[in-house]
């Protein structure tokens, strides 16, 4: 059936580093991504919107240099956290509507990002 | 102003007692969406149930209904027969629009502790 697959489910990686976080959707096409971000204990607050072929539109006080996405497919769209920083530790979730007259959003299992 | 607003920071139920939980939505289109999620503490979001804003019947999903009050504008969750599986964070979520690219937002989510 339809799933998000997303990984690494966990990273370390030492401060200035660029981690990349891979989402792809499984059986179905997704011409739409959705990033979040949630801090633990806390909601899910969204990054960027990924859309297929075009560039990423994100939200108010996300930093588009910090944060890049690429939507090169109809099945993958990456995040990849630039010269990460301590304060980017976070999991990290993408998602996407299967579309048509399907109105469920799947989630991906997340990425805990640990930045040392 | 939040647009999703989940006003039950935590709940303890005893197990197999019905639970309500709460949510209100902030909204002025007339075409909206409305979710619920539960996050275990592994971290994946699992779809429960979806509203759509002309749907005039109240949507079900096995246990999980969710109570629709458009005029109001809150769309509570119920779970009937608690299980002890049950606990987890509790997210409730707005998709303003009907464009496969309008984003959902997260209310601040509800922790259910089921009790033996």
């Amino acid at each position: 059936g339809a799933v998000v697959s997303q990984h690494p489910s966990r990273v370390i990686c030492k401060s200035g580093t660029s981690v990349k976080i891979e989402c792809r959707s499984l059986d179905f096409q997704a011409t739409t991504m959705f990033w979040y971000r949630q801090f633990p204990k806390q909601s899910l607050m969204l990054m960027a919107t990924s859309n297929e072929g075009s560039k990423a539109t994100y939200e108010q006080g996300v930093e588009k240099d910090k944060f890049l996405i690429n939507h090169a497919s109809l099945t993958l769209s990456t995040l990849t956290v630039t010269s990460a920083h301590p304060e980017d530790s976070s999991f990290y979730i993408c998602s996407a509507r299967m579309g048509g007259n399907n109105e469920k959003l799947l989630f991906g299992s997340g990425t805990q990002l640990s930045v040392l | 102003a939040q647009k999703i607003t989940q006003t039950q920071p935590g709940m303890f139920v005893q197990e197999k007692e019905a639970v309500t939980l709460d949510c209100t939505y902030d909204t002025s289109d007339q075409s909206y969406g409305l979710f619920w999620y539960k996050q275990p503490s592994s971290g994946e979001m699992i779809f429960l149930i979806y509203q759509g804003s002309y749907d005039e019947q109240n949507a079900t999903e096995g246990r999980y209904s969710l109570n629709f009050q458009k005029a109001r504008k809150s769309a509570n969750l119920v779970i009937s027969a608690s299980q002890l599986g049950d606990s987890a964070m509790y997210f409730c979520a707005m998709r303003e629009g009907r464009r496969r690219d309008d984003k959902i937002i997260f209310g601040k989510g509800t922790r259910l502790h089921i009790l033996p």
